[in-house]
């Protein structure tokens, strides 16, 4: 069974600051997904990211994909406090009896203070 | 504008009753899944669908079970309800994967389980 850790799992700032949540596993995986969860409502994606060391950034957001396809980081500038809200790693394998199935990391719950 | 719904938003039930909650996609997608969500577990899949007449079990099946009659609903059923399955309940759709690509998942707005 392939496992994701998340870390933190709650982070508390304000706004203005910086932050980076940390996506880490033993596994290889050969893509990497990042979701944003709002109270009441379903994750929505943020970004994919399928090459080791890939760099993707999303206006204030950075997404990175380690070299070996093992970890992920999402790095925030200058939050807002309509960052706030669950944010979920999730990786997959495409290919054989894994595919199109996701494992999710335990999230981060983010609050941004004005 | 194409969706995923999920019936009922809220649901109250006694130990030992069976219950099912419905999910519904307009999106034509072939892949369909079941989740839960429990505070520091992230969300953990129940059961899956690749397509019509299939199903597969995730890493948390045991008291759930699903049936695909048709490319566009997934219902997910307790047989018999546990204290343990309270829970907020996900259900998400996926096309098949291009270029070697795992397909967004779109999700529903979640069902909130509470089990007495």
């Amino acid at each position: 069974t392939q496992l994701l850790e998340q870390s933190p799992q709650f982070l508390s700032i304000q706004e203005g600051e910086n932050l980076t949540v940390y996506c880490n596993s033993s596994s290889v995986f050969s893509s990497l997904q990042w979701y944003r969860q709002e109270p009441g409502e379903g994750p929505v994606l943020l970004v994919t990211v399928v090459t080791g060391g890939e760099v993707k950034k999303l206006k204030r957001l950075t997404f990175q994909f380690g070299d070996a396809r093992k970890d992920s980081s999402l790095h925030i500038t200058a939050a807002q406090p309509g960052d706030t809200g669950l944010y979920l790693c999730a990786g997959s394998n495409a290919g054989g009896t894994s595919y199109g199935k996701l494992t999710f990391g335990q999230g981060t719950i983010l609050t941004v203070h004005p | 504008d194409a969706e995923i719904t999920q019936s009922p938003r809220h649901k109250i039930t006694e130990t030992g009753r069976q219950v099912t909650l419905a999910c519904h996609q307009t999106w034509n997608h072939n892949n369909m899944f079941w989740y839960r969500q429990d505070l520091g577990h992230g969300l953990r899949l129940i059961h899956y669908s690749y397509g019509v007449q299939d199903t597969n079990k995730g890493e948390v099946s045991d008291g759930y079970s699903v049936s695909r009659s048709n490319t566009e609903d997934l219902p997910l059923t307790l047989e018999s309800a546990a204290s343990s399955q309270t829970s907020v309940y996900f259900c998400a759709s996926s096309t098949f994967r291009t270029s070697g690509r795992v397909g967004e998942q779109f999700f529903g707005p979640g069902t909130r389980l509470t089990v007495l």
